[in-house]
């Protein structure tokens, strides 16, 4: 019940494309569901996150979808670049210190 | 800021030797925290410190791994003796507060042959 389910784990995108990454948890007490996004030889970063009283947020390319009632999040990239080739992790947690992260997804956006 | 600073970035030991990683999280920060990621597991907890106290170490793999945080702007993960299954990128993150957002450090890459 702890998990946080991430999918895919690797996603090839063309430059200009929408990269689409899925998590989906079970744990209810989660209330805060951060992103981070890791470049190679650096630490997660945190790139947007929300709360599950809204459905959505948007941070200029990026948006975090919010789906309560199925227990889903997602997050999306607009005109994806080159640059935003990275692996991506969701998380979430409960307002506590234990952050769940999922298992990544390795980005690759074609020039 | 100069963000949570880990050292070393690379650490390459034998097997049974003793490595210390060490941490200066951000000024002002008093929650701390010890992740280990692979490949397999992904990114794994394995200490949380609030206010320089340990608060939980249920992640810490078994007592060959220690932590300790003897003040509020360092902290040192050591692993004694080392296997060459602890191979793997050992990460520092610091928080405001508990609950705040993660701050991660660069991570030392440890090799253990």
């Amino acid at each position: 019940q702890q998990q946080v389910k991430q999918s895919p784990q690797s996603l090839i995108v063309q430059k200009g494309g929408i990269s689409i990454i899925n998590c989906a948890y079970e744990n209810t007490a989660f209330d805060y569901f951060p992103w981070y996004q890791q470049f190679p030889g650096k630490g997660p970063a945190l790139l947007i996150a929300i709360r599950p009283d809204v459905s959505e947020k948007k941070e200029g390319r990026f948006t975090i979808s919010f789906n309560k009632s199925a227990k889903q999040f997602s997050l999306h990239i607009m005109d994806s670049q080159p640059g935003d080739s990275a692996t991506y992790f969701c998380a979430a947690t409960s307002g506590t210190y234990k952050y769940i992260f999922g298992t990544g997804t390795r980005l690759k956006v074609l020039a | 800021d100069a963000g949570v600073i880990q050292s070393p970035r690379h650490e390459v030991t034998e097997m049974g030797q003793e490595v210390t990683l060490r941490c200066k999280p951000i000024s002002g920060h008093n929650s701390l925290f010890w992740y280990r990621q692979t490949m397999m597991r992904g990114l794994e907890l394995l200490i949380y410190f609030n206010n320089n106290v340990p608060i939980d170490d249920s992640g810490m793999p078994e007592d060959r791994f220690s932590a300790k945080m003897p003040n509020a702007s360092f902290s040192t993960l050591k692993i004694q003796p080392s296997e060459p299954r602890d191979s793997a990128v050992y990460f520092c993150a610091s928080s405001l507060a508990q609950g705040d957002i993660q701050y991660f450090g660069a991570g030392t890459r440890l090799s253990v042959l």
